[in-house]
């Protein structure tokens, strides 16, 4: 079946630094790719998206390309800020209307 | 904007008690789910409605009911609640015509039962 595999946490990086998120997806057919964002205490937000291969999703400075060859999705920021500091999602939506989230990466960014 | 309300952000219940959780969405969504998150283990499907009155089993549905009487409205019920679905439980809605098949979360319910 559908599966999402991402890098286990905790990350912790210093204000500045690069960032990536390792994220690789099981599937048939052709899923949409999402990765979301979960602040301490609060619930889930759409980061952003892809919905086909070579796709790149982008929002506030986080960035992922959709790749079919390598079965991946990951997230990368070129510059992180403490304000970053949640829990990253990884998530798959297939044609069915059905939804597979990995397990989640905490990322901590200290001054 | 989406908007997916949770009636409580926390709850403290007693083993046996009969626990409703209710959630709201404002988007005429058709899907809606309910998720649980614990430490390690990300999120886990627990029940799934594509439409009013329906209902699909997720992937950990024991101990667990719904119901959806309207489309704008998804319960989560614990029939008679134990230490173990101590939990934080979140809830989303989604629509593939809509909003192309993104899900959209509320807040969370962190539920202890004692």
């Amino acid at each position: 079946g559908d599966s999402v595999t991402q890098m286990e946490g905790p990350v912790t990086l210093s204000e500045e630094a690069f960032l990536t998120i390792n994220c690789t997806y099981t599937a048939t057919g052709y899923p949409s790719l999402f990765w979301y964002v979960q602040y301490p205490g609060e619930g889930l937000q759409l980061l952003l998206k892809a919905t086909k291969a070579d796709d790149k999703g982008s929002n506030k400075g986080f960035e992922a390309t959709y790749r079919k060859e390598t079965t991946s999705f990951h997230l990368e920021k070129g510059s992180v800020q403490v304000s970053d500091s949640a829990v990253y999602f990884c998530a798959l939506g297939n044609t069915g209307n059905q939804f597979y989230f990995g397990t989640g990466t905490s990322l901590t960014v200290i001054p | 904007d989406v908007k997916v309300t949770q009636s409580s952000r926390y709850l403290v219940k007693r083993t046996g008690e009969k626990v409703f959780l209710e959630c709201v969405q404002d988007m005429d969504h058709e899907n809606m789910f309910w998720y649980r998150q614990d430490p390690g283990l990300g999120l886990r499907l627990i029940y799934f409605s594509y439409d009013v009155k329906m209902k699909e089993k997720g992937d950990i549905p024991e101990g667990y009911s719904v119901s959806r009487e309207k489309k704008e409205r998804f319960s989560l019920i614990l029939e008679s609640a134990s230490t173990n679905q101590t939990s934080m439980y979140l809830c989303a809605s989604s629509s593939v015509v809509l909003a192309k098949n993104i899900q959209y979360f509320g807040a969370g319910t962190r539920l202890s039962v004692l």
